[in-house]
């Protein structure tokens, strides 16, 4: 099946450092990838989506100043956490699509393994 | 807004001991209600997707199934590897976003 690969897995950083998370689509293209938030016990909160080559879109809530996306191939997305702070502790897990848009309900959307961000 | 609530939060079953999770929605026009599983710092794991009221999909012992208000996945004489948690998420017609709820966590104990 197809994967997704995020990196790094776990990270711990100092409070008011940035720390960048890559999401890789390692055997197809992905035109569209989403950025999701996990805290413990609760459900996946969408942050972000993100298109190749263009702008992301936030969801409502969001920093986009804070949580920066870069989209600049059809392999690979990442996520900057600005200036982070404890609160931003969380678990962070991309999905990327593969093909077009249609095929999120033929079970082509693959999941990260997540990215767990520790902010002491 | 669209809700997706989850029930119960946890489960534990007897291997052998079939169970029913709950998923119950509300969505302004539903584009699609998804069943995945995760297991613990994993991320989610594509299961099923169900479109319309009546429509039924099976997987080995999983058997997931979708009114117009609600979604159940049926598990028949699970076993141990089935334990995990199981994240239901809806998808609205005004858009590609996957609304989530906040699972049940499944244990299944030999």
């Amino acid at each position: 099946g197809a994967v997704v690969s995020q990196h790094p897995s776990w990270v711990i950083c100092k409070s008011g450092t940035s720390v960048k998370i890559e999401c890789r689509s390692l055997d197809f293209q992905a035109t569209t990838m989403f950025w999701y938030r996990q805290f413990p016990k609760q459900s996946l909160m969408l942050m972000a989506t993100s298109n190749e080559g263009s702008k992301a879109t936030y969801e409502q809530g969001v920093e986009k100043d804070k949580f920066l996306i870069n989209h600049a191939s059809l392999t690979l997305s990442t996520l900057t956490v600005t200036s982070a702070h404890p609160e931003d502790s969380s678990f962070y897990i991309c999905s990327a699509i593969r093909g077009t848009m249609a095929g999120l309900n033929t079970g082509e959307l693959f999941f990260g393994e997540g990215s767990r961000l520790t902010v002491l | 807004e669209d809700q997706v609530t989850q029930s119960p939060e946890a489960l534990r079953l007897q291997e052998g001991e079939s169970s029913s999770l709950n998923c119950s929605y509300t969505v302004s026009g539903l584009r699609g209600l998804f069943w995945y599983r995760q297991d613990p710092g994993k991320g989610p794991e594509f299961l099923f997707t169900l479109y319309s009221a009546g429509e039924e999909k099976e997987k080995e012992r999983l058997k997931a199934t979708l009114t117009k208000k609600e979604s159940f996945l049926h598990i028949t004489a699970p076993k141990p590897e089935d334990s995990a948690t199981y994240l239901c998420a809806v998808q609205a017609r005004s858009g590609y976003a996957l609304n989530f709820g906040k699972g049940t966590s499944l244990l299944v104990t030999p």
